[in-house]
């Protein structure tokens, strides 16, 4: 069976710091996808990245990073230089096969001006 | 390009009553899903179609769930005899492509569902 874990239930950092969300996954398929979804205060899921279970290359979007490590079934978002606007609940996700998204319990981050 | 709504956006019902929730996906996406988010139980799964496979039900949590998908495109999901616990944010999400390669679902603003 799939599971995410987000162990941080809640992160609080002052404006312009650096913040890192950790995901960690289980799954017993070789192929699977990963997701990171944003929810802000408005209540849309808003999609961010999507990585297939081959590719472990780190991407960079903007002040968005994702650290994709398969040794440690973990797939962690770094926010550099937050800023007020990226106060949002963010929820991590996997996909095998089977296509439904299981998610983790979401982190909610609140940047501090 | 427009996408996924949903309707209503807020419903408010009488326990026992039933309920029905729509979901326009945007438009050529092939499969559909449904989710809810509630405090305790998180986001879940419920149902997914894919094109005119028979849908994938397995996360729908009592006989009383239900869901069709007319046409390919728009999807009801009815709610019989609701209960309490029904209480939730029904999420309908939609992707493009063909099953098998699980590309991004993109969700709705939801359906903020309360049972009295």
């Amino acid at each position: 069976a799939q599971k995410v874990t987000q162990a941080q239930t809640e992160i609080s950092v002052v404006e312009k710091e650096d913040v890192t969300l950790d995901c960690v996954y289980e799954t017993r398929d070789t192929t699977y996808y990963l997701f990171w979804y944003k929810q802000p205060p408005s209540g849309e899921l808003v999609f961010l990245i999507r990585r297939n279970s081959f590719d472990e290359q780190n991407e960079i979007s903007g002040r968005y990073s994702w650290n994709f490590q398969k040794s440690t079934s973990s797939f962690n978002f770094t926010i550099t230089a937050s800023q007020v606007v990226d106060s949002a609940v963010f929820f991590c996700a996997l996909s095998e096969l089977n296509e439904k998204l299981t998610f983790g319990t979401g982190t909610r981050l609140t940047i501090i001006p | 390009g427009a996408g996924v709504s949903q309707s209503p956006s807020n419903k408010v019902t009488e326990k026992g009553k039933d309920v029905e929730l729509r979901c326009d996906p945007i438009s050529g996406h092939t499969a559909l899903y449904w989710y809810r988010q509630s405090l305790g139980q998180g986001l879940e799964f419920l149902i997914y179609f894919q094109g005119n496979s028979a849908p994938d039900k397995s996360g729908l949590p009592s006989d009383r769930f239900s869901a069709e998908r007319t046409g390919g495109s728009v999807s009801t999901l009815t709610i019989q005899r609701t209960q309490q616990e029904d209480s939730a944010v029904y999420l309908c999400a939609s992707r493009q492509g063909l099953a098998g390669v699980s590309y991004e679902q993109y969700f709705g603003p939801g359906t903020r569902l309360t049972v009295t």
